[in-house]
């Protein structure tokens, strides 16, 4: 079946350090493929996605390039602030079938002063 | 435009009890998901419906959870009755219904078994 695997957390960082948080998938096809954040007492917000093999997704100083080689799509951002700090989801929708998403367990980002 | 509702945002109950969440997704999304999320882990999703009807419910435990879309925009996802292990916070989400489409979540109601 579907999984993704994202690298265990928390990741604690100081501000303005280079951020990467690994994520693996396996699925038959192209699936599509999704960055999730979660701060803290709230729901789940789309970061950024990506649909195609070599497409890259950014929004807010993040990006991810989708490797369909490597079965990654790894986020990275060059300056980590403070508000940053939540946890990420990696997640992926199948090709086809019933179109059913599946996340990661998530990544905890602590950013200090 | 206004997102996904959710209520109530907590819910505090008995084992062997019943609790039932409330969602209201986003105006002309079809697709809704309900997922549990248990703390430190990923969302898990429990059943997938298009319009009124379902598309996933592979994973829900279907001896106590039961859900519903009438009309295909309102749902609600229903325990009885309640295990310790059911404390989560139950997410809803919404999508439209094409390919590759991101899904719209919810605050989630966090539900604590005692």
């Amino acid at each position: 079946g579907n999984s993704v695997t994202q690298m265990e957390g928390p990741v604690t960082l100081s501000e303005e350090a280079f951020l990467t948080i690994n994520c693996t998938y396996t699925a038959t096809g192209y699936p599509s493929l999704f960055w999730y954040v979660q701060y803290p007492g709230e729901g789940l917000q789309l970061l950024l996605k990506a649909t195609k093999a070599d497409d890259k997704g950014s929004n807010k100083g993040f990006e991810a390039t989708y490797r369909k080689e490597t079965t990654s799509f790894h986020l990275e951002k060059g300056s980590v602030q403070v508000s940053d700090s939540a946890v990420y989801f990696c997640a992926l929708i199948p090709s086809g079938g019933s179109y059913i998403p599946t996340f990661g367990r998530g990544t905890s980002l602590i950013v200090h002063p | 435009e206004a997102g996904v509702a959710q209520s109530p945002r907590y819910k505090i109950i008995e084992k062997r009890q019943s609790v039932a969440f409330w969602c209201n997704p986003i105006s002309g999304h079809a697709t809704l998901y309900w997922y549990q999320q248990i703390l430190g882990q990923g969302p898990k999703l429990l059943i997938q419906f298009q319009n009124n009807g379902v598309v996933d419910d592979s994973q829900l435990p279907k001896d106590r959870f039961s859900a519903e879309r009438l009309k295909g925009v309102d749902s609600t996802l229903k325990i009885q009755p309640a295990k310790l292990e059911d404390s989560a916070v139950y997410l809803c989400a919404s999508s439209r219904p094409l390919v590759n489409t991101e899904a719209f979540f919810g605050q989630g109601t966090r539900l604590t078994v005692v």
